[in-house]
C-alpha cells in the first residue's frame, strides 16, 4: 500500500507557457500532500503543504502565485508553475501523508 | 538556513567496506527519518526513529537516533553496489499527517564491485 503517482515523469515546455503537475495517492486518502523541488545531486527542499479543502501554505521564499497549488480532492493535489522560466527546471516532487510521508516518482521540468 | 547537515556529502567506497553516514542539527526533533534516492526517482523510506538513543537494524543498516534528538548515524555493513544512492535525512516535529518534514544536505553514496 502506500502509492503515491505523479503525472507526467517529465515535460519539456517553452519559456513562458504554463505547466500542470499532478500528484495523486493511489490507495489512501491524504488530507495532507506536500511539494518539494531537487536540484541535481542535492537534496529536497519543502515549497509548500497542500491541504484539502483549503488554501496551501507556502514555505519562505516560494511564490505562490508562480506555484499555484490546489488539492481538489482527497487523492488529487496539483501544482502549476505559472509563466516557467529556464530558472524553473527542477526535480518536482511530491508526497502524501498517512503519519509518515510516501513520495511520487517525481517530475522533470525542463523549461526552454 | 539548512536546519539538517550530512556528513559525508559525498562518499566512494569498494563493495564490502564499512561506513557511516551523520546527520546533525541544532534542532531537536520529534522523529528522523532516512530515506533512500535513486537516479530520477522519489526517496524511498529505510526507517523511522522517534525516540532518543533508538537504535532500529534493517538487515545490513543500522539507525541511531541521538540521546537529545537532534542527530542521527546510518551504518551501513559490507556495502553493496545495491547500496548506491543519495541518502538523505529528515527531521519531523510533532506527528500525524501535517507533520511537516525537513530534508538534510544528503549524502551522496557510489560502491564501486
Amino acid at each position: 500500500g502506500a502509492v503515491v503517482s505523479q503525472h507526467p515523469s517529465w515535460v519539456i515546455c517553452k519559456s513562458g507557457t504554463s505547466v500542470k503537475i499532478e500528484c495523486r495517492s493511489l490507495d489512501f486518502q491524504a488530507t495532507t500532500m506536500f511539494w518539494y523541488r531537487q536540484f541535481p545531486k542535492q537534496s529536497l527542499m519543502l515549497m509548500a503543504t497542500s491541504n484539502e479543502g483549503s488554501k496551501a501554505t507556502y514555505e519562505q521564499g516560494v511564490e505562490k502565485d508562480k506555484f499555484l497549488i490546489n488539492h481538489a480532492s482527497l487523492t488529487l493535489s496539483t501544482l502549476t508553475v505559472t509563466s516557467a522560466h529556464p530558472e524553473d527546471s527542477s526535480f518536482y516532487i511530491c508526497s502524501a501523508s498517512r503519519r509518515e510521508q510516501f513520495f511520487g516518482p517525481g517530475t522533470r521540468l525542463t523549461v526552454l | 538556513t539548512q536546519l539538517l547537515e550530512q556528513s559525508p556529502q559525498f562518499l566512494s567506497i569498494q563493495e564490502g567496506e564499512n561506513l557511516t553516514v551523520y546527520c546533525n542539527s541544532s534542532s531537536v526533533f520529534s522523529s528522523l527519518q532516512w530515506y533512500r534516492q535513486e537516479p530520477g526517482e522519489g526517496p524511498v523510506l529505510l526507517v523511522t526513529v522517534v525516540t532518543g538513543g533508538e537504535v532500529k537494524k534493517l538487515k545490513r543498516l543500522t539507525f541511531q537516533f541521538g540521546d537529545a534528538r537532534k542527530d542521527s548515524s546510518l551504518h551501513i555493513t559490507a556495502a553493496q553496489p545495491g547500496d548506491t544512492g543519495l541518502y538523505l535525512c529528515a527531521g519531523g516535529w510533532g506527528g500525524g499527517a501535517t507533520n511537516k518534514l525537513i530534508f538534510g544536505t544528503g549524502t551522496l553514496l557510489a560502491v564501486q564491485p
